[in-house]
């Protein structure tokens, strides 16, 4: 089946800080690969995507490739701010097997301090 | 509405007793899910509607849970005879046609059962 693996949190850094969220995943067919970050108090919102292999999703500062043959979608920032702290899900939609719902990992709790 | 609304956003039940939650999506989407948070499991799939079929119900956690999803556009989940392991935020996310197009969250209902 399905499967998305993420870094356990929380991650803390300072404000300025380079930001990695190591991120891969398991899928039967070809999957699109999305991360949605939760800010405090709101709800779930789409910060950027990948449908296909070497695919560069960008949103706000923050970047993450589409890696086939590492079955990764790393998530980063060059320069963090406080107002970046949230929950930070990657996911995937796998279009292939059928079932068009999003597998989630378990988040990332991001803390930023100035 | 302008987003996906979900009512109501908390709701205290007492074990054994049935609840319903409500999800009005954006107007036009054809595509609506609903997933599970819960505290250390991160977010799970339950089932997904295109129109007011569904594909797939195979997040269903047990027969106690149902949906339905009429006129294409308001759906209900239904839980019965709740036990406290349902307690979590259950949220609602709507997209166009699918996943090939963003998905859009609610705020999620809180549910506890006590």
């Amino acid at each position: 089946g399905n499967s998305v693996t993420q870094m356990e949190g929380p991650v803390t850094l300072s404000e300025e800080a380079f930001l990695t969220i190591n991120c891969t995943y398991t899928a039967t067919g070809y999957p699109s690969l999305f991360w949605y970050v939760q800010y405090p108090g709101e709800g779930l919102q789409l910060l950027l995507k990948a449908t296909k292999a070497d695919d560069k999703g960008s949103n706000k500062g923050f970047e993450a490739t589409y890696r086939k043959e590492t079955t990764s979608f790393h998530l980063e920032k060059g320069s963090v701010q406080v107002s970046d702290s949230a929950v930070y899900f990657c996911a995937l939609s796998d279009s292939g097997g059928g079932a068009d719902g999003l597998t989630f990992g378990k988040g990332t709790h991001l803390i930023i301090q100035p | 509405g302008a987003g996906v609304s979900q009512s109501p956003s908390n709701k205290v039940t007492e074990k054994g007793k049935d609840v319903e939650l409500r999800c009005d999506p954006i107007s036009g989407h054809t595509a609506l899910y609903w997933y599970r948070q819960s505290l250390g499991q991160g977010l799970e799939f339950l089932i997904y509607f295109q129109g007011n079929s569904a594909p797939d119900k195979s997040g269903l956690p047990s027969d106690r849970f149902s949906a339905e999803r009429t006129g294409g556009s308001v759906s209900t989940l239904t839980i019965q005879r709740t036990q406290q392991e349902d307690s979590a935020v259950y949220l609602c996310a709507s997209s166009l046609y699918g996943m090939n197009t963003e998905a859009f969250f609610g705020q999620g209902t809180r549910l506890t059962v006590v």
